[in-house]
């Protein structure tokens, strides 16, 4: 079993649906989580940063964490044709990073005009 | 403010040659991270650097190593270059007291 487990997709969508993406991981040392989202042969951008269990909402994006159940979510609103991209999950034991981050490895999110 | 810049984009080798990439962090950035992207693997953590120091390191051979230099840049070396080699490098900077990390743009790696 892999550390974190991530559904490559593709998920495809129209454009305006709510987007639910998820992860699952079997580390319980993992109090860090991210969300990033990879463009096409770009580098990864952060989107969401959570510690421990909770919400957290910018904008149109929405992080839960379910420690208990080792569960992560991602939740697009209003999605748009630029959403389109791989969405990565990560996560980190250590306070500072010096652990490195796991990651999952990717849906690939295709939001239909 | 600059995010990270990673030198050169594109890099074609041989094998058994070796090679050295460059990282230069977002400013006031100290921590910076390595990682090595595949279809197959995915992104796994090559190699951690604060002030100068490495603080971890992945699971990977001792053909790829790393340094960081005292104004928080970073290069990765790998030697004797194998053809699983081929990846995407990706260097991400933290300021270090955070597990915040940010993505310069990579590496394009290719082994023939």
């Amino acid at each position: 079993q892999k550390e974190v487990e991530q559904d490559p997709g593709p998920l495809s969508v129209p454009e305006g649906a709510i987007v639910s993406l998820n992860c699952t991981y079997s580390n319980s040392a993992f109090q860090y989580f991210m969300w990033y989202r990879q463009y096409s042969r770009k580098g990864p951008e952060l989107l969401m940063y959570t510690y421990s269990s909770g919400n957290k909402e910018d904008g149109r994006f929405t992080a839960q964490v379910d420690k208990s159940s080792k569960y992560i979510s991602l939740f697009i609103r209003d999605s748009q044709p630029s959403d389109s991209a791989t969405y990565l999950c990560a996560m980190s034991a250590w306070r500072g990073g010096a652990d490195g981050l796991t990651f999952g490895k990717g849906t690939h999110l295709i939001i239909q005009p | 403010k600059a995010g990270v810049t990673q030198t050169p984009r594109y890099l074609i080798k041989t094998r058994g040659q070796q090679v050295t990439l460059s990282c230069s962090p977002i400013s006031g950035h100290r921590s910076v991270s390595w990682y090595q992207q595949t279809p197959g693997q995915g992104l796994q953590f090559l190699f951690e650097y604060f002030s100068e120091t490495q603080r971890n390191k992945g699971n990977f051979p001792g053909r790829f190593s790393g340094r960081q230099f005292s104004n928080s840049r970073s290069e990765m070396n790998v030697s004797t270059l194998e053809l699983g080699d081929s990846a995407l490098y990706l260097c991400a900077s933290s300021p270090g007291q955070a597990n915040e990390q940010f993505f310069g743009p990579g590496t394009r790696l290719t082994v023939l």
